[in-house]
């Protein structure tokens, strides 16, 4: 079975910083996906970033990139330039692309973006 | 844009009351998925649906039923609510194998005294 760890329960940077939140994964598979999912207070989840394995390039959305290092299964979120609006509860979540293509999260890290 | 909508925002029940949870979504998607979401556990998968009528167990499927008699509709039963099962419950729906991302409803905070 996967699992995926968050070793940050909360964070918290000023606005216009660059912050980095920690995901690491255990698996026994070599093609699947991985995903960052942004939840804002009282709204709805939304999808920030997505990685497939088999690519070696890091991923990116604007403000938002990875670092994918799959032979340590570490994948970590890195958002520059933060703004007000990212404060909110980041999950990081696996995907085997193939069967029921189940997503499985991490416990959340509470980022908080201070003025 | 997807749309997937969740009957109630909050809900109170009482320990024993049987328990539906609606979750509609109006883009034709094959997949549907209801999690429970806890703080420090992160989602935890309940349940999921491929098709209409179909349907399997994932994580923590236990006190739970769901049904899902029409394609855009998947239900959440609590058969005898329990305070255990006071958590946040969250419906998901996606397309079918073509396409990876979850489209999330905005969540039942259900409260079980």
């Amino acid at each position: 079975a996967q699992t995926v760890t968050q070793s940050q329960p909360e964070m918290s940077v000023q606005e216009a910083e660059t912050v980095t939140l920690s995901c690491t994964y255990d698996t026994s598979e070599n093609n699947y996906y991985l995903f960052w999912y942004k939840q804002p207070p009282s709204r709805q989840m939304i999808l920030v970033i997505r990685q497939e394995a088999y690519k070696q390039q890091n991923a990116t959305e604007n403000r938002f990139s990875v670092n994918f290092q799959k032979a340590a299964k570490s994948f970590s979120l890195k958002i520059s330039d933060s703004q007000l609006g990212d404060t909110a509860m980041y999950f990081c979540a696996f995907m085997k692309p193939q069967g029921a293509q189940k997503l499985v999260f991490g416990q959340g890290t509470r980022l908080t973006i201070n003025p | 844009d997807v749309k997937v909508t969740q009957s109630s925002r909050y809900l109170v029940k009482r320990t024993g009351e049987k328990v539906f949870l609606e979750c509609v979504q109006d883009m034709d998607h094959e997949n549907m998925f209801w999690y429970r979401q806890d703080p420090g556990l992160g989602l935890r998968l309940i349940y999921f649906s491929y098709d209409v009528k179909m349907k399997e167990k994932g994580d923590i499927p236990e006190g739970y039923s769901v049904s899902r008699e029409k394609k855009e509709r998947f239900s959440l039963i609590l058969e005898s609510a329990s305070t255990n099962q006071t958590s946040m419950y969250l419906c998901a729906s996606k397309v079918g194998d073509s396409s990876y991302e979850q489209y999330f409803g905005p969540g039942t905070r259900l409260t079980v005294t």
